[in-house]
C-alpha cells in the first residue's frame, strides 16, 4: 500500500514569504508527527496530532509555525514570514495509533530552501 | 533534557561487521530505535528494542542495550555496499495520552568500501 507522501518534494522561497507543506499519512493512521531535519543533524520533533487535534506542539520553534489537520487525515504545516534559518527538510510521520511501539513511518520529506 | 549522541562517521570493508554506537540520557526511555536514511530518501525503521531487553537479533542486525550505561549499539553482520547510509539512533519518551516523541541523534554515516 501507499506510504506517507509529502508535497512538494522541494520548495524554494524568498525570505519573508509564506509557505505550506502538505503531508498525506498512511490511510487509517490516526497519529501524525512533524519533524524538522537541519543539515547534518537528526530530525527534531515539531508537533504531534492525534486525530484532528494538536496534542503536543511543544517543538514548534515560534509562532510563525502552525500546523493543522482539519479532517484527521491530511496535515499542513504552515510557516509565515520565512527566514533563512527555516531552511531544512521537513519530515512527516504517521503511526496506526499511539500505543505499543507506536512505529512511526516517515515520508520522504520536503526540502525547504529560504533565499 | 534528553540527548542522544553518536559518532559521526564509520568506514568498513565489504563483508566485515559494522558496529554503530549510541548513548542516550533519558533513563525513562521506553523504546530505542535504529533508523536508516539513504540519500534523498526518508527514514526507514530498521529495528527497535524495548528498554527491558538486553539484546535483539533480526537477520544481519543485532541490537545491544546496556541500560545501566545508557548505551545502545547496532551491529550489521556481513556489511554490503547497499548498507552505506546514515544511521540514526532514537529514543522515545512515552507521554500520557500514549504517544512517542522521538529524540534522534545526529546520525552516523556508514561508508562501505570494497
Amino acid at each position: 500500500g501507499a506510504g506517507v507522501s509529502q508535497t512538494p518534494s522541494n520548495k524554494v522561497t524568498e525570505k519573508g514569504k509564506y509557505v505550506e507543506l502538505r503531508c498525506d499519512p498512511i490511510s487509517g493512521h490516526t497519529a501524525l508527527y512533524w519533524y524538522r531535519q537541519s543539515l547534518g543533524q537528526g530530525p527534531e520533533f515539531l508537533i504531534y496530532f492525534q486525530g484532528t487535534g494538536a496534542a503536543d506542539d511543544s517543538g514548534l520553534p515560534n509562532d510563525r509555525f502552525f500546523a493543522v489537520r482539519p479532517e484527521g487525515s491530511v496535515s499542513t504545516l504552515k510557516i509565515q514570514r520565512t527566514e533563512r534559518g527555516d531552511s531544512a527538510v521537513y519530515l512527516c510521520a504517521s503511526s496506526l495509533s499511539p500505543g505499543g511501539t507506536d512505529t512511526q513511518y516517515f515520508g520522504p520529506g520536503t526540502r525547504l530552501t529560504v533565499l | 533534557g534528553e540527548d542522544v549522541e553518536q559518532s559521526l562517521f564509520l568506514s568498513v570493508r565489504e563483508g566485515d561487521s559494522s558496529v554503530i554506537n549510541c548513548t542516550y540520557t533519558d533513563s525513562s526511555s521506553t523504546y530505542l530505535y535504529w533508523y536508516k536514511q539513504e540519500p534523498g530518501a526518508g527514514l526507514q525503521l530498521l529495528t527497535y528494542i524495548f528498554s527491558n531487553m538486553d539484546m535483539k537479533q533480526d537477520q544481519r542486525l543485532t541490537v545491544l542495550l546496556n541500560k545501566k550505561d545508557k548505551h545502545l549499539s547496532l551491529r550489521i553482520a556481513d556489511t554490503q555496499t547497499g548498507d552505506s547510509a546514515i544511521y540514526f539512533c532514537a529514543e522515545s519518551s512515552w507521554f500520557s495520552g500514549g504517544y512517542n516523541k522521538l529524540i534522534f541523534g545526529a546520525g552516523t554515516r556508514l561508508a562501505v568500501h570494497p
